[in-house]
């Protein structure tokens, strides 16, 4: 079955600098990557996603990039907030079964 | 617009007593539904997803058990608690398709004493 790695586990950035959060995947017929921010003690919220017939997706301060032949995808925060402080978490389906999710990471912007 | 409900929001049970935890969801028919669990500051794990009324997957064999009565209604129960039943329960729905987004209710913290 599919299998998600998702690195740094923890990440201090900043205010103002870039974060970025990198996955890779293991089942090449996943093509349905989304990203979920889970601030302390919420619930995980999505806040961008890419299907694997684009390369790339931006929205506003946020970006993810897709690389189908290396099986990995990453979440690119710029201009980094307070308030972006949370766990991340990356996903991946292929459609048969349900999300299969990272372990998360753990970003804290630095004022 | 879909709205999901989990309740109770907080709980405190003794070791070896029963659960139940309800799910229900509004604004749709047909969703696909999941449990998943959260020990303190660690990921998500999903324990059972329900894909119609009735139909159910485990994908962690463990004390825990799900159900499905109703078409927008999950249910999570247990006979007898352990102390490493502690944690944040996620109840979540998609539409049909496992790709299609996915949202998450409140959650439920248990504190198993």
């Amino acid at each position: 079955g599919e299998n998600v790695e998702q690195h740094p586990s923890t990440l201090s950035v900043q205010e103002g600098d870039s974060a970025v959060i990198k996955c890779t995947y293991s089942d090449s017929a996943s093509n349905y990557f989304p990203w979920y921010k889970q601030e302390l003690g919420k619930r995980p919220q999505l806040i961008i996603d890419i299907r694997s017939n684009v390369g790339e997706k931006k929205d506003q301060r946020i970006a993810v990039t897709l690389n189908k032949t290396a099986k990995h995808f990453s979440l690119h925060i710029t201009e980094t907030q307070p308030e972006d402080s949370a766990v991340y978490f990356c996903a991946a389906s292929s459609g048969n079964t349900p999300l299969v999710f990272g372990k998360g990471t753990r970003l804290s912007v630095i004022a | 617009s879909q709205t999901i409900h989990q309740w109770p929001a907080t709980l405190v049970q003794p070791v070896g007593s029963p659960l139940s935890l309800e799910c229900t969801v509004e604004g749709t028919s047909n969703p696909n539904l999941y449990w998943y669990r959260q020990a303190a500051g660690r990921g998500l794990q999903l324990l059972f997803y329900s894909v119609g009324i009735g139909q159910i997957s485990s994908e962690v064999p463990q004390n825990l058990s799900a159900s499905r009565p109703q078409d927008r209604q999950f249910i999570l129960s247990s006979k007898k608690l352990l102390l490493s039943d502690s944690g944040f329960y996620l109840c979540a729905w998609t539409g049909t398709g496992y790709q299609e987004t996915q949202y998450f209710g409140p959650g439920t913290r248990l504190l198993v004493l």
